[in-house]
């Protein structure tokens, strides 16, 4: 199965700072999703996208749907140290059947206290 | 909130041996499925099923099966387990293929 790009591969931040990972895709997508996964656990879903050029927010997370339906962005503000583990973007591919989504190989998110 | 449980979070086995990994959610989704997830490689769908007793393969198929006999319960099995299928395994479930939502996984081990 195809996969999402996503980048960058790992993130070594100071807390406090701001974060910002993205998934671009030749495909059309009609729905992308973020997850985080702590170690040791399954991915738990952060915000979900259906609409072209939608952006949503969850607390310190803000994702959006890229109007081109190719890409989609997760900016996290001011990192805690909570914030550390692996972000997935997965996305849905538009006329795709019903082969569930399509996964980014994931973001490691290291936060430096 | 959304409930999917997995029978075990470790597993060891030896090679050979006939495995069963057990998947239940409580939300009366319709769409189940299982992944795995190695270093590297990210998530790779293993199989799915979108109604009772009905199945589908993912990616990669080879070396497993499924059984869904029940709405709430999809299960995976390894006839003869071996060292490549080491890995942590993910069931998840789903209202539609849009959103899913995960269990905590399953660490096997293959000796």
């Amino acid at each position: 199965g195809q996969q999402l790009n996503q980048s960058p591969q790992s993130m070594f931040i100071q807390e406090g700072e701001d974060v910002s990972m993205n998934c671009t895709s030749s495909s059309i997508f009609n729905t992308w999703l973020w997850y985080k996964q702590d170690p040791g656990e399954g991915p738990v879903l952060l915000i979900a996208l259906y609409k072209a050029g939608e952006l949503t927010s969850n607390g310190r997370l803000t994702a959006q749907f890229g109007i081109t339906r190719k890409d989609s962005f997760l900016n996290i503000s001011a990192s805690i140290p909570s914030d550390v583990g692996i972000y997935f973007c997965a996305g849905r591919r538009a006329g795709g059947g019903a082969d569930g989504l399509t996964f980014g190989k994931g973001t490691h998110l290291i936060i430096q206290p | 909130d959304v409930k999917v449980t997995q029978s075990s979070r470790y597993l060891v086995k030896r090679t050979g041996e006939k495995v069963f990994l057990e998947c239940v959610q409580d939300m009366d989704h319709e769409n189940m499925f299982w992944y795995r997830q190695d270093p590297g490689l990210g998530l790779r769908l293993i199989y799915f099923s979108y109604d009772v007793k009905m199945k589908e393969k993912g990616d990669i198929p080879e070396g497993y099966s499924v059984s869904r006999e029940k709405k709430e319960r999809f299960s995976l099995i390894l006839e003869s387990a071996s060292t490549n299928q080491t890995s942590m395994y993910l069931c998840a479930s789903s209202t539609s293929v849009q959103t899913q939502y995960f269990g905590p996984g399953t660490r096997l081990l293959v000796l």
